[in-house]
C-alpha cells in the first residue's frame, strides 16, 4: 500500500512550457517531502525538499507548493527544457522511523 | 570523489541461483539501504542498515538478504527464494539514521532472470 500517491503517471510538455506533479499523503506524521530527479540507467538524485513549517520553496526553476491541510504537495518546473526529461519521484518521511517511502513515479518528457 | 558504487551494472542470473549485489560508500555515512524500482511502483525499501552489524527488514525483505561487516559495504544476496527478482536495484546511504536529507543514491545494478 503506497503511502504517497503520485500523478499523473507521465506527461508531455512543450520546451518553455510549465509541468506540474502532484503527490497527496495520509500520514500526518510526516515531515519531510524530497523531489528526486531520475535519468534512465541512473540512481535518483535529490532535486529540492520542503518541510511543513513553509508553503512554498523554490530553487531555480523548480518549486514545491505544500498544502499541509489537504495534505498535498506538488513540483512544478518552470520554462521546462528538453534536459529537465526524466522521470520525478515524490518521497516522504516522518521523525519516527526516518523511512522514505516513494511515489510511483511521473516520466516527463519536454519536446524542443 | 565521494559517493557510491554499485557493481555489476548489469547482472543476469539463472532460474534457481543465488546473486550478490555490491554497494560500497566513501562518504562516511553510517546508514545504508536497499531499494528495488519497478516500472510504475516506485521504490520499494528491501532492507536498511542504521550502523554496522545491524540491518533491519523493509518492506519487501522475503527472498533477500544482507550483511554489514564494514561501514563502507552493504551488500545485497537475492536468493533463488525471490519468485520475481527482475528488477533495477539501488543503494543508497544517509549520514546517519534520521538524516533522510541527506540520502545519496547509487548508479544502480539492472538485474534480469534468464
Amino acid at each position: 500500500q503506497q503511502q504517497v500517491k503520485q500523478s499523473p503517471q507521465s506527461l508531455i510538455v512543450q520546451k518553455g512550457g510549465i509541468s506540474i506533479i502532484n503527490c497527496a499523503y495520509e500520514n500526518t506524521a510526516f515531515d519531510y517531502f524530497p523531489w528526486y530527479q531520475q535519468f534512465p540507467g541512473k540512481g535518483p538524485a535529490l532535486l529540492i525538499a520542503i518541510r511543513p513549517d513553509v508553503s512554498e520553496k523554490k530553487e531555480g526553476r523548480f518549486t514545491i507548493s505544500f498544502n499541509k491541510s489537504a495534505k498535498q504537495f506538488s513540483l512544478h518546473i518552470m520554462d521546462s527544457q528538453p534536459g529537465d526529461s526524466a522521470t520525478y519521484f515524490c518521497a516522504a518521511s516522518s521523525r519516527f522511523d526516518y523511512k522514505l517511502s516513494f511515489g510511483a513515479g511521473t516520466t516527463v518528457t519536454v519536446r524542443a | 570523489d565521494g559517493g557510491i558504487t554499485q557493481s555489476p551494472k548489469y547482472l543476469f542470473r539463472k532460474e534457481g541461483q543465488n546473486v550478490t549485489l555490491s554497494c560500497e560508500q566513501n562518504l562516511n555515512h553510517d546508514a545504508m539501504y536497499w531499494y528495488r524500482q519497478d516500472p510504475g511502483q516506485g521504490l520499494r525499501l528491501i532492507y536498511y542498515s542504521q550502523i554496522v552489524n545491524d540491518f533491519q527488514k523493509g518492506d519487501i525483505a522475503e527472498g533477500y538478504s544482507v550483511s554489514r561487516e564494514k561501514k563502507e559495504s552493504f551488500p545485497l544476496t537475492v536468493t533463488s527464494a525471490q519468485k520475481n527478482p527482475t528488477a533495477f536495484y539501488l543503494c543508497a546511504s544517509t549520514l546517519d539514521w534520521g538524516r533522510t536529507d541527506t540520502q545519496y543514491f547509487g548508479p544502480g545494478t539492472r538485474l534480469t532472470v534468464l
